[in-house]
């Protein structure tokens, strides 16, 4: 079974600056199928990045995923204060289909 | 527009059963993979069950495999999970979400429904 470790597990930020969130596979996520979503208090999740680099539609260009294999990144370029939530990775490459435990993004 | 509404939850005793079920509309659901995701009260989210498109495939945690069963019905345009045996640790807000086309990651997620297990 893959675990996927997010980490810090929270970034506190002002806005306009750049976010960077690590998710870290504890083996190779096939296919590189590895998913970002963004959670708000009392909300459903929303898919953001998935396949670790293509952008779910309608989300803004200032998210950007990168990685492959065991390192990916979640990139938010410049951070706007509705950008504050908590960010989980998934990898649905193989079953079971973890979640990391996810990061908080704050903003100052 | 995709809209996914789930139903079933409740307050169940330790042991009870309980289904969930979701309907789906605004996307051509029998092409489409789905699942089912808890999250506790105040926790992080956890997978819990995937089926593809046709019911071919289909995959548990390990937390919930042998008491709950994952299904759908295309000609309804629901999914749904029956969830036996219920613990404690059942308890949580369970999300079902459509994966895209024939992938797991979840591209639309529905609200939400509360199961509680309680004495």
């Amino acid at each position: 079974e893959i675990v996927l470790t997010q980490s810090p597990g929270t970034l506190s930020l002002s806005p306009g600056e750049r976010a960077t969130l690590s998710c870290r596979a504890s083996q190779s996520v096939s296919s590189n199928f590895l998913a970002w979503y963004q959670q708000k208090p009392g909300q459903a999740p929303r898919l953001l990045i998935y396949g670790a680099s293509s952008r779910a539609t309608g989300i803004p260009d200032r998210f950007s995923g990168s990685g492959s294999g065991t390192d990916f990144t979640l990139t938010i370029s410049r951070l706007e204060p509705e950008d504050s939530a908590v960010y989980y990775c998934q990898q649905y490459g193989s079953s079971p289909r973890v979640f990391g435990q996810g990061t908080k993004v704050e903003i100052k | 527009e995709v809209e996914l509404v789930e139903s079933g939850g409740g307050l169940v005793k330790p042991g009870g059963s309980l289904r969930l079920s979701c309907s789906a509309s605004g996307f051509t659901f029998s092409t489409y993979s789905m699942n089912w995701v808890r999250q506790a009260p105040g926790k992080g989210l956890e997978w819990v069950s995937s089926i593809s498109s046709s019911s071919s495939f289909i995959y548990y945690a390990d937390s919930v495999k042998g008491r709950f069963t994952i299904s759908r019905d295309n000609t309804k345009n629901s999914l749904y999970l029956q969830m036996n045996s219920l613990r404690v640790e059942d308890t949580a807000v369970y999300f079902c979400a459509s994966g895209r086309g024939a992938y797991y990651d979840s591209s639309y997620w529905g609200q939400g429904t509360l199961v509680t297990v309680s004495s």
